[in-house]
């Protein structure tokens, strides 16, 4: 079956970096294209980006251009994204979701991780 | 592009209609339009693609609709387990983006 499993909860502080994994099992890696979504506490999903399979294609929010920076490794079927300068209003569930029922980067979210707390506290 | 859900929040009792509507800022594809629901505690589900497609698994009791700027989910009969926040998607455009939620409450 296919499942995400992300990494577990990260507690940093302002100005820290957080990377977060998301391992995918049970498809044909190389097919599908990952986004990642968050939401801060009691508030609605927020899309940061997306990436192919391979790595080499990405496509940031502009809102985390410059922040935010994701990666691919096909060997282990993981992506990661990367989260620079953070904020404590960066406090949110960060969730990675497939990308399905389109063709290439144009698919709804047919599954998702577990989501990954991040809190930023000084 | 800018979804607007309505309403915030509504209230049903069980076995009664609930009709969810999402509004975009710009025309877009109905291919390119989704709803998801999130229980609380939980990650989000795809309920529907394209609008109008059910996603593998989904009730047929959730059926989507719409085409230009308008759409809208509807549940047929409310049954107590779609206690739920529903959110609307775009992803025919970058950034994809969100409503901010509808959220059902059951009576």
């Amino acid at each position: 079956q296919v499942q995400l499993v992300q990494s577990g909860t990260e507690v940093k502080k302002p100005g820290a970096s957080v990377k977060v994994s998301c391992r995918t099992s049970g498809y044909t890696f190389n097919t599908y294209y990952i986004h990642w979504v968050r939401q801060a506490p009691g508030q609605g999903l927020e899309w940061m980006g997306i990436i192919n399979p391979s790595g080499d294609i990405t496509n940031y929010s502009q809102k985390f251009r410059d922040r935010v920076t994701m990666t691919s490794d096909t060997s282990t079927s993981t992506v990661y994204m990367e989260f620079s300068s953070l904020r404590s209003e960066d406090t949110a569930v960060y969730y990675c979701a497939r990308g399905n029922y389109g063709s290439g980067s144009y698919g709804a979210l047919d599954y998702w991780g577990q989501g990954t707390l991040v809190t930023v506290s000084s | 592009i800018v979804l607007t859900q309505s309403p915030g929040t509504l209230s049903l009792s069980p076995g009664e209609r609930a009709t969810l509507s999402c509004r975009t800022s710009q025309s877009i594809s109905s291919i390119f339009l989704a709803w998801y629901q999130q229980k609380p505690g939980q990650a989000p589900r795809l309920l529907i693609y394209g609008a109008s497609n059910r996603a593998p698994g989904i009730p047929d009791r959730f059926s989507g609709s719409g085409s230009g700027t308008d759409f809208t989910l509807t549940i047929s009969r409310l049954e107590p387990e779609d206690l739920a926040v529903y959110y609307c998607q775009q992803y025919g455009n970058a950034p994809r983006t969100f409503g901010q939620g509808t959220k059902v409450e059951i009576k």
